[in-house]
Formats: C-alpha cells, sequence, structure tokens
C-alpha cells in the first residue's frame, strides 16, 4: 500500500550546522511533496513543497530535493537556529487528489 | 485571512462516550481532511470532504465519522469512544490546490 518512510527519527545538532532529513516514497503516482514543521502545541504549519517537474527548490535556508526515479526526497536547513527546534513531517500525494500520506516524522533538536 | 480553527482545544471523556469535534476551514477553502496524531503512529488520515462529499478515507473503524456542511465547516464523531482513541486529532482545509493549512487540533483524552 501507500506508504512514505522518514529518516532519521530523531536529529540533533548544532547550531550553525546542517540538517537533512530523508524520506522515501511508495506510490510512482505521487507527484507532490510537502514539508511540514510542528511546533509543540501546534498544528504542522507548510514549510515548502516541491512538485515533480522539479528537481530542486531553495527558500532562503531551507531547501528541498527529489530523485523521482529512486522515490526520494530531502529537506535540508542550513545554518540552523534553536528556533528551528521542532518535528519535520514529509509527505506524498497526488494532484488534485483527495489524500496526502505523511511520514513518521524526525525530532530536531538545535543546541545553542 | 483567519486560519482553519478547531473546537473544543481540549477535551476529556471516559471509554463507551461519544465526542463531536468542529472544523472551521480558511475563508473559501472547501476542501476539508481529517487526521489522528499519535507518539506511536504519526498523522493518520481520517477522511477528506469536498463540497460536502466525502471523497476518500482512511482505514479507521466505522465508529469514526465525519460530515461537512454547505458552508465548507466541518465536523467529526467518534462513537463509543476506547482508550486508544486518545489523540491529537488535526484538521486541515485547502483551495483548489492540494496544500493543506492545518488548524491547531483538538487533544482528546479518553479515560
Amino acid at each position: 500500500g501507500e506508504n512514505v518512510e522518514q529518516h532519521p527519527s530523531t536529529l540533533s545538532v548544532q547550531e550553525g550546522d546542517s540538517a537533512v532529513i530523508k524520506c522515501t516514497y511508495s506510490d510512482s503516482a505521487s507527484n507532490y511533496f510537502p514539508w511540514y514543521k510542528q511546533e509543540l502545541g501546534k498544528g504542522p504549519q507548510l514549510i515548502i513543497d516541491i512538485r515533480s517537474n522539479v528537481g530542486e527548490k531553495k527558500d532562503q535556508r531551507i531547501a528541498v530535493t527529489l530523485n523521482k526515479t529512486a522515490k526520494h526526497f530531502s529537506l535540508h536547513i542550513t545554518e540552523t537556529q534553536p528556533e528551528d527546534s521542532a518535528v519535520y513531517f514529509c509527505a506524498a500525494s497526488i494532484f488534485g487528489g483527495f489524500k496526502t500520506i505523511f511520514g513518521a516524522g524526525t525530532r530536531l533538536f538545535v543546541k545553542a | 485571512k483567519a486560519g482553519v480553527t478547531q473546537t473544543p482545544r481540549y477535551l476529556i471523556k471516559t471509554r463507551g462516550q461519544q465526542v463531536t469535534l468542529s472544523c472551521s476551514p480558511i475563508s473559501g477553502h472547501r476542501s476539508v481532511s481529517w487526521y489522528q496524531q499519535t507518539p506511536g503512529q504519526g498523522l493518520q488520515f481520517l477522511f477528506e470532504y469536498f463540497s460536502e462529499t466525502q471523497r476518500n478515507k482512511g482505514n479507521f473503524p466505522g465508529r469514526f465519522s465525519g460530515r461537512q456542511f454547505s458552508n465548507s465547516r466541518s465536523e467529526m464523531n467518534v462513537s463509543t469512544l476506547e482508550l486508544g482513541d486518545s489523540a491529537l486529532y488535526l484538521c486541515a482545509s485547502s483551495p483548489v490546490s492540494e496544500t493543506q493549512y492545518f488548524g491547531p487540533g483538538t487533544r482528546l483524552l479518553v479515560l
């Protein structure tokens, strides 16, 4: 069935370092891949997304890459700051579809 | 624009009771999805509604149901509550595109 695997489950980095979170999806029809950040006591917030016709997208310190052949996509956060500490979720869906599958989440700790 | 709102924010129920949660989407959004979030299972898709019609449903028992009204507001109902239903229930709305915007969630505790 449809599945999105996310690694690592926990990631601890020093402030200023980079953080990378990786996801793999199973449904080859998936063509939309959003990333969400969830802070304590809040709902997930969209931070960046990518469509399957694009291999990479960047927004300031955040970038996402997509390898359709391998069905992998990754989130890259550069120059991490303590406020980046949160749980990050990757997701996969089909454009125009009615269902989004989420990864299990990565808890990111940024140590000052 | 106001974001997605969910009420109530916190709820305590006992086993066997039923509960109704409410979600008001962002103005103009016609699609509403519901998710259950637990520490062990992550975000699990419950169902999605568009223009009062359920278009997709996740793998949850029939005790979980939902509906959408003509103003796009949505409710979900859980009957005969079980301890395992304790979770954060998230609602997300989206416009024509697939980008979802989440509310703060309703935290349900079943005792």
